[in-house]
């Protein structure tokens, strides 16, 4: 069975530091791209970043290019994501999701996802 | 870039209704388009992609049309677990439309 199992809800205070993981299970973690997307209240969903755990290869949207960053740990099929500086519009939940299918191809969706972990950001 | 709008931004239907969606793209995305429900405090669930395909699992009362830049998703006749929001996303930059609200009447 796949499964994508999420960290806990975290709250800290603007300028601080922040690493979320989402931890799979039930495939081979390597050969698909790892989605993250971001909720805000009361808003919808926006696609963050993606990346290929097996080399690690990345693309980020524009709207957050520069302000978090995405890695993975292959040795315990962890994907994470990471900000240096928390800000209070940071604040949402942050879902993971496997994509089924190459970045390349027509045929890409997003068909297994983390539960989502909250993210709040306050002094 | 290309830009999704969904339509209506709120649809209040009564159970064993149907429902019609509707998603416009701002530039064609051929049938590269994806359907999701996400009802609060769950997991985005994955409907339909290229365009009209079925996720697995997913009930038959759930149909996807549309190509270039007009697409549709329909609910035959809405059960209780349909009340939820639904966004269509495209496969460029992985956009995600603002969604629509299917509630109760």
């Amino acid at each position: 069975e796949v499964q994508l199992v999420q960290s806990g809800a975290e709250v800290e205070k603007p300028g601080e530091s922040l690493r979320i993981s989402c931890r799979v299970s039930g495939y081979n973690f390597r050969n698909y791209w790892i989605a993250w997307v971001r909720q805000v209240p009361g808003k919808g969903l926006e696609w963050m970043a993606i990346i290929y755990p097996d080399d690690s290869d990345d693309r980020y949207s524009p709207s957050f290019r520069g302000h978090v960053s995405i890695s993975v740990d292959k040795s315990i099929d962890t994907a994470y994501l990471q900000w240096d500086s928390l800000q209070a519009s940071d604040t949402g939940i942050y879902f993971c999701a496997r994509v089924y299918g190459d970045i390349a191809a027509s045929t890409i969706y997003f068909d297994y996802w983390g539960q989502g972990t909250q993210v709040t950001v306050s002094t | 870039e290309s830009v999704l709008t969904q339509s209506p931004a709120t649809l209040s239907l009564s159970p064993g209704e149907g429902a019609t969606l509707s998603c416009r793209a701002s530039q064609s995305v051929g049938r590269s388009l994806m359907w999701y429900q996400h009802k609060p405090g769950q997991a985005p669930r994955l409907l339909i992609y290229d365009a009209s395909i079925r996720a697995t699992g997913i009930p038959a009362r759930f149909s996807g049309s549309g190509s270039g830049t007009d697409f549709s998703l329909t609910i035959s006749s809405l059960e209780p677990e349909d009340f939820a929001v639904y966004y269509c996303q495209q496969r460029d930059n992985f956009i995600f439309g603002p969604g629509t609200k299917v509630d109760i009447k």
